[in-house]
């Protein structure tokens, strides 16, 4: 079956203390790994996706990496503006199917001052 | 401005009292798709649509109904409420149809079902 798994659940930082973000993926073959933050009481908002291990990309304090098992998420000197939920989701390659979408349970980060 | 919308934003309803969130967006996205977010559970994909006439089930269709007719609509029809329909929906487009790209989200739909 399917599945996608964040990790850690939660995360405090200092601010300035870097750190990453897990999220590991059992799918049959995968088409697109997407990664997206969200604020409380509002729809996620598009941060990244990836296709194909070794691939990476960044944006301002965020860079994501993938491999063939897992994405990374890091977040260098992080502000407390970067506080929020961070969800990961996996388009699987297959026969059927083809457009569902699985997402993690998402790791919620708070960056104190 | 590119937006996904979603009304009404929020709902009170009874069991069993049909009811429909409608949700449009103005990109021409061929991908349209429809979440319940629930504390604990993440965000789990009811149903999704590749193009105009082609819906198909995700993770939680159970007690859903959706169509698209036409590509800038896609609602979402609960024939039956019942309380553990109580939720926060969402609905998101994106380019790409079978080859989902950036997904765009609506404000969100809260539900509570009596």
């Amino acid at each position: 079956e399917d599945q996608v798994t964040q990790s850690p659940e939660a995360l405090r930082l200092q601010e300035g203390e870097s750190s990453s973000l897990n999220c590991s993926y059992t799918v049959s073959g995968l088409r697109g790994l997407f990664w997206y933050r969200q604020d409380p009481g509002k729809g996620p908002e598009f941060l990244f996706t990836l296709y194909s291990a070794g691939e990476e990309k960044e944006k301002e304090r965020l860079k994501a990496t993938l491999t063939k098992k897992e994405s990374f998420l890091h977040i260098t000197a992080p502000k407390p503006e970067d506080s929020a939920t961070y969800l990961c989701a996996v388009q699987a390659r297959g026969s059927s199917n083809t457009g569902k979408l699985i997402f993690g349970q998402g790791t919620t980060l708070q960056v104190k001052p | 401005e590119a937006q996904v919308t979603q009304n009404p934003r929020y709902l009170i309803t009874v069991t069993g009292k049909k009811l429909t969130v409608t949700c449009s967006q103005n990109m021409n996205h061929e991908y349209m798709s429809w979440y319940r977010q629930d504390p604990g559970l993440g965000l789990r994909q009811i149903y999704y649509s590749m193009n105009v006439e082609v819906t198909d089930k995700g993770d939680v269709p159970e007690g859903y109904k959706v169509s698209r007719k036409e590509k800038r609509n896609f609602p979402l029809i609960l024939e039956s409420p019942s309380p553990n329909q109580t939720s926060l929906y969402f609905c998101a487009s994106s380019s790409g149809g079978a080859f989902v790209r950036a997904q765009y989200f609506g404000p969100g739909t809260r539900l509570l079902v009596l």
